[in-house]
């Protein structure tokens, strides 16, 4: 069964306390893997699109990282307008749906 | 900055009534999407639109629900006889065309529907 976990499920750092999020994947025929902020009752907010195991795209203080099993999104220096819920998603080969994760809840703290 | 806009913000319906969620998705893209998602779950995919026609579709959409594009702007969702476990937060997206490597879908802020 295709699936995508993220870890861990919530995460509080302090401001300008660096740390990263895991997206492990287990989708056949995978096509590549979006990351996305949500902040609560809003949508998914789109951040990268990660194709390639090695491929790395940054975004401010965000830099997502994909291996063959596994996607990071490290968030460096953070400030409390990073808190949010941060999702991963996998998409397949031949089809447009979005399988996603059921995200990390950060939280920053001043 | 383009992005997806959708109608109503918030929806207060009665078990068994219709609803009708609609969507205005970015001007010049190709694939339209609903998701949903479920208080403290994950976002799930309902369906996908191309061309006029649905390409793809989840177990969750069934006979219940259909989606339509009546003109050049709008896409909706209507869902037939709603149940109490249809009350989400239903979410359009939009992408372009994967052939120039335009994969990557722009969510609306959501419809809020309560199912009373």
């Amino acid at each position: 069964e295709d699936q995508v976990t993220q870890s861990p499920e919530a995460l509080r750092l302090q401001e300008g306390e660096s740390s990263s999020l895991n997206c492990s994947y287990t989708v056949s025929g995978l096509r590549g893997l979006f990351w996305y902020r949500q902040d609560p009752g809003k949508g998914p907010e789109f951040l990268f699109t990660l194709y390639s195991a090695g491929e790395e795209k940054e975004k401010e203080r965000l830099k997502a990282t994909l291996t063959k099993k596994e996607s990071f999104l490290h968030i460096t220096a953070p400030k409390p307008e990073d808190s949010a819920t941060y999702l991963c998603a996998g998409f397949k080969t031949g089809a447009n749906n979005l399988f996603f994760g059921t995200g990390t809840r950060l939280t920053v703290i001043p | 900055e383009p992005e997806v806009t959708q109608t109503p913000s918030h929806q207060v319906t009665q078990m068994g009534q219709e609803v009708i969620l609609r969507c205005v998705p970015i001007s010049n893209h190709l694939y339209f999407y609903w998701y949903r998602q479920i208080l403290g779950q994950k976002v799930e995919f309902l369906v996908s639109f191309y061309n006029n026609e649905i390409s793809e579709k989840s177990e969750i959409f069934d006979d219940q629900f259909s989606v339509e594009r009546p003109d050049g702007s709008n896409f909706t969702l209507k869902i037939r006889s709603t149940k109490l476990e249809d009350s989400a937060m239903y979410f359009c997206a939009s992408s372009g065309d994967p052939g120039t490597g335009g994969y990557e879908q722009y969510f609306g802020p959501g419809t809020r529907l309560t199912v009373t």
